[in-house]
C-alpha cells in the first residue's frame, strides 16, 4: 500500500472490555507514533518506536494502554479495561527517518473509538 | 529537549483576508521544522517543511512559512484566505532521534 493503514476505522466497544488497535506504516518506514485526538482537542503523543531501540513510552496515559511493534512493520496499540475518557480517535504516523529527524510524518486515518 | 508554543487556538479571517498563524519553538539544537494541516475528518497531511537552505518554504494550497532563528519563529501566512482553508493546523518541531514534538494546534475559520 502507499500510505498508513489502521483498522479499524471505527470501534465501538463497551466499558471494561479490551480493544486492539492496528497500524501498518509505509514499508521501510524505521519510526512509528502513536496519537490521540479527543473531540475538538489537538494531538496527544502516547508512544515512538524508533527502529530497534526501546520505544519512547512517555506519553501512555495509564498502565491501561501498551503498544508493540513486530520489527519495523505492524503496530498494534491495546487498551485494557477501556474507559468512556478513551473514546477519541486514535492516530498512527510513520516517518523514513533516518536519524536526521528530516523527513516527515505520514499519517493514517486513524481509529475513532467510542466506549459506550 | 524541543517545544513547540502556537499563539491562538482559534484564528479567524474573512475570505480573502490575510493568514498568519503563529509558531514559535525551543530547541536547543537547529531544529527541523513543519507545518500539517487537518480538514475536517481527515487525517493530517503535510504542509510544508524546513529542514536546511532556503528559510522561506512554500508548501501546497498558496501557503507559505518563513524560519526566523533569531525570532525562534516559524510563522505560517497565505496572502488570501480561501474557504477551503478551514480546517486545524499544527506545528512541529524535530531533530536527530527525538521524537516530533507539536504544538496545541490553531482551528482556522475562514468568514464568507
Amino acid at each position: 500500500g502507499a500510505g498508513v493503514s489502521q483498522s479499524p476505522s471505527n470501534k465501538v466497544t463497551e466499558k471494561g472490555k479490551d480493544v486492539e488497535l492496528r497500524c501498518d506504516p509505509i514499508s521501510g518506514h524505521t519510526a512509528l507514533y502513536w496519537y490521540r485526538q479527543r473531540l475538538g482537542q489537538g494531538l496527544e503523543f502516547l508512544i515512538y518506536f524508533q527502529g530497534n531501540s526501546a520505544p519512547d513510552k512517555s506519553g501512555l496515559p495509564s498502565d491501561r494502554f501498551s503498544a508493540e511493534r513486530t520489527g519495523e512493520s505492524v503496530s498494534t496499540l491495546t487498551i485494557q479495561r477501556t474507559q468512556q475518557e478513551d473514546s477519541a480517535v486514535y492516530l498512527c504516523a510513520s516517518s523514513s527517518s533516518s536519524g536526521q529527524g528530516n523527513s516527515p510524518l505520514h499519517f493514517g486515518n486513524g481509529t475513532r473509538l467510542t466506549v459506550t | 529537549a524541543q517545544s513547540v508554543t502556537q499563539l491562538g487556538s482559534h484564528v479567524s479571517v474573512s475570505e480573502g483576508a490575510l493568514v498568519l498563524l503563529r509558531c514559535n519553538y525551543s530547541s536547543s539544537v537547529p531544529p527541523y521544522l513543519f507545518w500539517y494541516v487537518q480538514y475536517p475528518n481527515q487525517g493530517l497531511q503535510l504542509l510544508l517543511k524546513y529542514t536546511t537552505g532556503a528559510t522561506l518554504v512554500k508548501g501546497i494550497n498558496g501557503f507559505e512559512a518563513e524560519f526566523k532563528k533569531s525570532e525562534t519563529s516559524f510563522h505560517l501566512t497565505k496572502p488570501s484566505a480561501h474557504m477551503s482553508d478551514a480546517a486545524e493546523y499544527f506545528c512541529a518541531v524535530s531533530r536527530g532521534y527525538q521524537k516530533v514534538t507539536f504544538g496545541i494546534g490553531t482551528k482556522l475559520q475562514v468568514i464568507p
